[in-house]
């Protein structure tokens, strides 16, 4: 089947910009999570769903990162005023029943 | 606070050979493992997951072991190819539940030569 999409696969933005990425989970799949990947490191956690709710948003850096799911499948991380240092790859996982997490293949965001 | 980290940090080897990657993570209150395979510029792929009660999992030419109580755990890959070539991750989960957010060491980033 289908595994996780995320779109757009590249965003280049301006400093200051709000940009939108979406990630769309593998059906059925009840848990999604936003982490974010700088250059050899890696991926650091943003954001866990369960369902429509974020249950851990800890690791969001600051109230420019928000993140929000209405109907409990696809996923939006919105960022305002973007800073350089947000650039990064934006990686979105889900998972079902079973512990393991299934990524997407990510959006590389650079702000100029 | 859970910690991760991978050695080495690259490794080069050629075709043919056998070799071992090794994780290691500070609090052994863990549910499960979970190892990753990340090619240039792309997302994760799931690799093997070992859970807690278990000491190994197999996947073809790859075997993972897990010892909990000394906070270790080694992903070896037999007869290595070309294609093996990418960055290898461990995880585990961050607060000890079996979901919720993902603790990832560096990476290991294997080149095998042809």
């Amino acid at each position: 089947g289908a595994g996780v999409s995320q779109t757009p696969s590249n965003k280049v933005t301006e400093k200051g910009k709000y940009v939108e990425l979406r990630c769309d989970p593998i059906s059925g799949h009840t848990a999604l999570y936003w982490y974010r990947q700088s250059l050899g490191q890696g991926p650091e956690f943003l954001i866990y769903f369960q369902g429509t709710g974020a249950a851990d948003d800890s690791g969001l850096p600051n109230d420019r990162f928000f993140a929000v799911r209405p109907e409990g499948s696809v996923s939006t991380l919105k960022i305002q005023r973007t800073e350089r240092g947000d650039s990064a790859m934006y990686l979105c996982a889900s998972s079902g029943r079973g512990d393991t997490q299934y990524f997407g293949p990510g959006t590389r965001l650079t702000v100029l | 606070k859970q910690e991760v980290t991978q050695i080495p940090a690259a490794l080069s080897v050629p075709e043919g050979e056998n070799l071992v990657l090794n994780c290691s993570f500070t609090d052994s209150a863990i549910y499960n493992l979970q190892w990753f395979r990340q090619d240039p510029g792309k997302g994760l792929t799931s690799l093997l997951l070992i859970q807690s009660s278990q000491r190994e999992q197999t996947s073809g030419r790859l075997n993972a072991s897990l010892d909990k109580s000394s906070g270790r755990s080694t992903l070896y890959i037999a007869a290595s190819q070309p294609g093996d070539s990418a960055t290898y991750l461990c995880a585990v989960p961050g607060y000890g539940g079996s979901q919720g957010n993902l603790i990832f060491g560096k990476g290991t980033k294997l080149s095998v030569k042809p």
